[in-house]
This record gives C-alpha cells, structure tokens and sequence, in this order.
C-alpha cells in the first residue's frame, strides 16, 4: 500500500517567505508527527496530532510555526516569516496506534521536505 | 524527561563482518519502547527493530538484533554479517509510554568498507 507522503520534497523560501508543507499519512493512521532534522542531527520532535486533534505542540520552535489536520487525515506545517534558520529536512511520520496509552508506537516515515532559506 | 545518547559519530566495518552501535537512555516511565531507524543518503527514515521495555527477550529482525540492558539503560543495535547496503546513518529513538513525543539520538554513521 501507499506509505508517507509529502510534498513538496524541494522547497527554497526567501527569508520572510510564509511556506506551507503537506502530509500525507497512510490512510487509516490517527497519530501523526512532525519532526524537524537539521543536517548531521537527529529528528527533533515538534507536533503530535490525534486524529484531528493537536495533542502536543511542544516542540514548535515559535510562534511563527502552525500546525493542522482539520479532518484527521491531511497536515500541513506553515511556517510564517521563515528565517534562515528554519532551513532543515521536515519529517512526518504516521501510526496506527495512539500514544498516551502507556504503550510505546512504531512510526511510519514519509521522505522529508528539504526547506532551504535564503 | 527523556533522553538519548548515542556516542559514536562516525563507524567503520568490514564488509561481512558484525558491528555494533551503542545506544543509551534515560527515562523515568516504566513502560516505554526502544526503536532503531534507518536513514540512507536518500533521506526516508527506516523502520529496523523494537524493544519493548517489558520484553523479557532481545528483538531480532533478520540481521539485526537489539542487545537490550535494563538494568544498565543501554539498547545497542548489532548488525551481522554486514553488507555495503548498510552504510547510512542509525538513530536510537525512545518513546515513553507517558509521553507524546519520540526522542532521537543524534545518529552513527556507519560505513561499510568492501
């Protein structure tokens, strides 16, 4: 079946450009996560969404970084202002299962969208 | 608080032969699960093998197996007989069960040298 998907894969922004990236869970999938991966880092966790729900926004850097998934399927990232610093790979990642359970979740990883500010 | 610590930068292995990436955690939760990726040049992050905290066995997945210490807090990935398709960078991840959020490593490069 289909895995993660998002788009765009490529996206250059001029600093104080708004962008929005898209996800694309595999159907079915009511946690949803975005990661933020600078270069040579590891993910670093910025949202987790129960189906529609925005459970944990914690990791949001600022407040010019927004997050949503209206119908518990499609998310999208925005973020307003970008600044250089914002330039890294944007993961999503999607599961069949619900955290807060007090079990641990596998993760389902789309191919990232690569954010470059300039 | 959730933490990961993986020491080891940058690897080298024959080709063949096993490799083993070190991986430590913190974590207050008693239920949590322990989660090892894959991330090529390609960028997309595979899935490799889970410890669940309660699992009293080590989890293998064909090649690869989690050497798991509770008691010492560490979940180390050993790879055997590797292959040059191995070569890319492994991260530790930690989930708590109490917990939204998965806490990554900052990653081992391994190369795989013919």
């Amino acid at each position: 079946g289909a895995g993660v998907s998002q788009s765009p894969r490529y996206k250059v922004a001029k600093r104080g450009q708004d962008v929005a990236l898209r996800c694309d869970p595999i159907s079915g999938h009511v946690s949803l996560f975005w990661y933020q991966q600078a270069l040579g880092q590891g993910p670093e966790f910025l949202t987790y969404f129960q189906n529609e729900a925005q459970l944990d926004k914690s990791g949001l850097p600022s407040d010019r970084f927004f997050a949503e998934r209206p119908e518990g399927s499609v998310s999208t990232l925005k973020i307003q202002r970008t600044q250089q610093e914002d330039s890294a790979v944007y993961l999503c990642a999607s599961s069949p299962k619900t955290t807060g359970t007090g079990m641990a979740i596998e993760q389902y990883f789309g191919p990232g969208t690569r954010l470059t500010v300039t | 608080a959730q933490k990961i610590t993986q020491t080891q930068p940058g690897m080298f292995v024959q080709e063949k032969e096993a490799v083993t990436l070190d991986c430590t955690y913190d974590t207050s939760d008693q239920s949590y699960g322990l989660f090892w990726y894959k991330q090529p040049s390609s960028g997309e992050m595979i899935f490799l093998i889970y410890q669940g905290s309660y699992d009293e066995q080590n989890a293998t997945e064909g090649r690869y197996s989690l050497n798991f210490q509770k008691a010492r807090k560490s979940a180390n990935l050993v790879i055997s007989a590797s292959q040059l398709g191995d070569s890319a960078m492994y991260f530790c991840a930690l989930h708590s069960g109490g917990y939204q959020k998965v806490t990554f490593g900052t990653g081992t490069k391994l190369q795989v040298i013919p």
